[in-house]
């Protein structure tokens, strides 16, 4: 069955630098959600968008931007990275159907350094 | 706001021993309860769920009951191998329209030695 695909799957930058991750959801999943996982940390929710609009924001920094293309794949762009910024990235997918629990199928993650 | 809490590890159990992780939550209303695992290097795996009180979800040899009266979906599994050693979260999902996102617990890494 195919899964949730991110790329890459790492990626070194610099302070003040900027990075793109991509998300490429399960076909026919409307629903893509974004996740930061610090080392030895739970996963925090970031952003999700629904059918290409933002739907959900959670702890996503103001330097932080994502959208949702029309083909369903989504980006997270992140400019004037911080040391901080080094986690693991993870992407998530799900589909809205009525009687659904929305469960969640992520990615295998991008791991972002910043050096 | 929701959270979820879960026993802190480590945790180093022997092969074919028994294991419980504790998780209580904290939410309005009945929200959806999640395990996943990750294994190392790897992403986030849905192990098992239940979406209503008094479900139990299972899968693998692992299982969890849904327990509204405790607030708890402590993860359970009779006997262990160390194919399982990896990290357990347990998650939430708020019930009501709009509320989709997954609030983790901070996991708990099992260890399983022959």
């Amino acid at each position: 069955a195919a899964g949730v695909i991110q790329s890459p799957r790492h990626l070194i930058k610099e302070k003040r630098e900027t990075a793109t991750l991509k998300c490429y959801p399960i076909p026919r999943h409307d629903t893509v959600y974004w996740y930061q996982q610090g080392p030895g940390q739970d996963p925090q929710f970031l952003i999700s968008f629904y059918e290409k609009m933002q739907s959900d924001k959670g702890s996503i920094p103001d330097r932080f931007s994502a959208q949702q293309f029309s083909d369903y794949h989504s980006e997270l762009n992140m400019s004037s990275l911080e040391l901080g910024d080094s986690a693991l990235y993870f992407c998530a997918s799900s589909i809205r159907t009525s009687g659904s629990s929305y469960e969640q199928y992520f990615g295998p993650g991008t791991r972002l350094t910043v050096t | 706001g929701d959270s979820v809490t879960q026993m802190e590890g480590p945790v180093t159990l022997s092969e074919e021993a028994c294991l419980t992780i504790n998780c209580t939550y904290t939410a309005t209303g009945y929200p959806s309860l999640f395990w996943y695992v990750q294994y190392p290097g790897e992403g986030l795996q849905l192990l098992l769920k239940a979406t209503k009180a008094d479900d139990k979800g299972s899968n693998k040899g692992f299982e969890a009951t849904y327990r509204k009266e405790t607030t708890s979906f402590h993860l359970e599994k009779g006997s262990v191998q160390v194919s399982d050693s990896a990290v357990y979260f347990c998650a939430l999902r708020a019930s009501g329209a709009g509320s989709y996102q997954l609030t983790f617990g901070k996991g708990t890494k099992l260890s399983v030695i022959p």
